[in-house]
């Protein structure tokens, strides 16, 4: 079956620091692979995808790419802010299948 | 324009009440969920639902019932609420045109059982 493993958080930072957050993977098939964010009191939102092997999906400074041959895509970015304190989802959609699997969630705080 | 929204965002309620959820998408998509986060921000998938099928979650007790008047909207509803049902509960929406669909969450109803 998928899984989805992130590091555990809290990851805790310094405003300004480089961020990585780890997520590897197994699935069947050629799974797309997706990183969301949680900010306080609200819902998932979509922060990037990639859809095949080596793609780097990105937004508002995040990076992460598509990694096959380690099944991995982590997530960075290279000054985070406070405003970046939220908590990160990794997650995959394989095979066709209408259930996303997720990751348990990495939670980051940002000191000024 | 909201795209997807629940109602209400906070349910304060005791044991062995039913309550129900309300979920509506304005996107159009074809499929819609429901997901348990609890306290430590675990998602746990509870249902998904479009035309076509309803799957759920074996683990989830059949307590909980989704319920959709149509395509745009999928309620949950909860028979004889338990202490253990307390977390937060949000709705999604996705195309189910390939598994390059981005799902799009609902901002969640915090649901306390006393």
């Amino acid at each position: 079956g998928n899984s989805v493993t992130q590091m555990e958080g809290p990851v805790t930072l310094s405003e300004e620091a480089f961020l990585t957050i780890n997520c590897t993977y197994t699935a069947t098939g050629y799974p797309s692979l997706f990183w969301y964010v949680q900010y306080p009191g609200e819902g998932l939102q979509l922060l990037l995808k990639a859809t095949k092997a080596d793609d780097k999906g990105s937004n508002k400074g995040f990076e992460a790419t598509y990694r096959k041959e380690t099944t991995s895509f982590h997530l960075e970015k290279g000054s985070v802010q406070v405003s970046d304190s939220a908590v990160y989802f990794c997650a995959l959609r394989s095979g066709g299948s209408y259930i996303p699997t997720f990751g348990r969630g990495t939670s980051l705080i940002v000191h000024p | 324009d909201t795209a997807v929204s629940q109602t209400p965002k906070y349910l304060v309620t005791q044991m062995g009440n039913d309550k129900s959820i309300k979920c509506e998408q304005n996107l159009g998509h074809d499929t819609m969920y429901w997901y348990k986060q609890d306290s430590k921000k675990f998602l746990k998938i509870m249902f998904s639902y479009n035309n076509k099928e309803l799957i759920i979650n074996e683990t989830v007790p059949n307590r909980f019932s989704p319920k959709s008047p149509d395509k745009a909207h999928l309620n949950l509803h909860i028979n004889s609420l338990e202490l253990g049902d307390s977390a937060v509960y949000f709705c999604a929406s996705s195309q189910e045109d390939s598994n390059t669909d981005t799902q799009y969450f609902g901002p969640g109803t915090r649901l306390t059982v006393l």
